[in-house]
C-alpha cells in the first residue's frame, strides 16, 4: 500500500519569510499524482497545488511552489512571502495508478508569526 | 463554492445508537468519498463510491456502511456508534477519481458519548 509521510508535525515561520514543508511517499507506480491541501481553522479543505508525476516541471501557484524529486520520492511545498492567512494544517496527498483515491499524510501545522 | 454539502454539521449521539451522515452534491461527479480526520492520523478513507450502487471499502471501514442510490447522495451509517468513532467526517467528490484531486465538504463533527 502507498504511504505518505510528513515528518514535520509543526513548523513556524515569520511573516514575509519563506518556509518549506516536507513530504515523502512510497510507491511502485510510475504514473501518479501528488497534492497539497490546506486546512485553516475553519476546517475547510482547500486544494493548494497539484503535480503530475510524468511532468518534470515543478508546479507553481502564485506564492506556492513544489520541489518534486521523483527518484527520491519527495514532494515538498515552498511558501514564499508567508502571510498570516497561510497559518493552517497542510496535508500532502498521493493518488496512484487506477486506484481512484487519495492517501493523505498526517499533516504539518504551520504557524505564521507577525 | 463547489456544490457539496454535508449534514449535519455537528452531532452528539449516545453509544450504541445508529447514526447517518449525509453528503449531497450538485456537480454530478462520479466519485464520492468518506474520510475521517483524527489528530495524529490525518485523513483516513472509510468508504468510497465510483457510481450509483458501486461502493468499496477503505482502510478504516469497520463499523461503517454506506449507500449511494442516487448520483448526488452518499450516506455514511455508523451501525452502532462507539466512542472511538468520535471524529470529524469529511465527504469529498471527484470527477476523475484521484487524478484531479477532490473537492471537500465542510465536515461533520460527531461526538459519541
Amino acid at each position: 500500500a502507498q504511504t505518505v509521510t510528513q515528518s514535520q508535525p509543526e513548523m513556524s515561520v515569520q511573516e514575509a519569510e519563506t518556509v518549506t514543508l516536507s513530504c515523502t511517499y512510497d510507491t511502485s507506480e510510475s504514473d501518479y499524482y501528488l497534492f497539497w491541501y490546506k486546512q485553516p481553522p475553519s476546517r475547510q479543505m482547500i486544494l493548494v497545488i497539484r503535480q503530475e508525476a510524468y511532468k518534470q516541471q515543478n508546479a507553481t501557484e502564485n506564492r506556492f511552489s513544489v520541489n518534486f524529486q521523483k527518484a527520491a520520492k519527495s514532494f515538498s511545498l515552498k511558501i514564499s512571502d508567508s502571510q498570516l492567512g497561510d497559518a493552517a494544517m497542510y496535508f500532502c496527498a498521493y493518488s496512484g495508478g487506477s486506484n481512484y483515491k487519495l492517501t493523505f499524510g498526517k499533516g504539518t501545522l504551520l504557524t505564521v508569526n507577525p | 463554492d463547489a456544490g457539496i454539502t454535508q449534514s449535519p454539521r455537528h452531532k452528539v449521539t449516545e453509544t450504541g445508537t445508529p447514526v447517518t451522515l449525509r453528503c449531497h452534491q450538485t456537480e454530478n461527479h462520479r466519485y464520492m468519498y468518506w474520510y475521517r480526520q483524527d489528530p495524529g492520523h490525518g485523513l483516513r478513507l472509510i468508504h468510497y463510491s465510483y457510481g450509483v450502487k458501486d461502493t468499496d471499502k477503505g482502510e478504516v471501514s469497520d463499523g461503517y456502511s454506506v449507500s449511494r442510490s442516487k448520483t448526488e447522495d452518499f450516506l455514511l451509517t455508523l451501525e452502532s456508534a462507539t466512542s472511538s468513532q468520535t471524529s470529524v467526517y469529511f465527504c469529498a467528490i471527484s470527477i476523475q477519481g484521484g487524478v484531479d484531486g477532490y473537492t471537500f465538504g465542510s465536515g461533520t463533527r460527531l461526538t459519541v458519548v
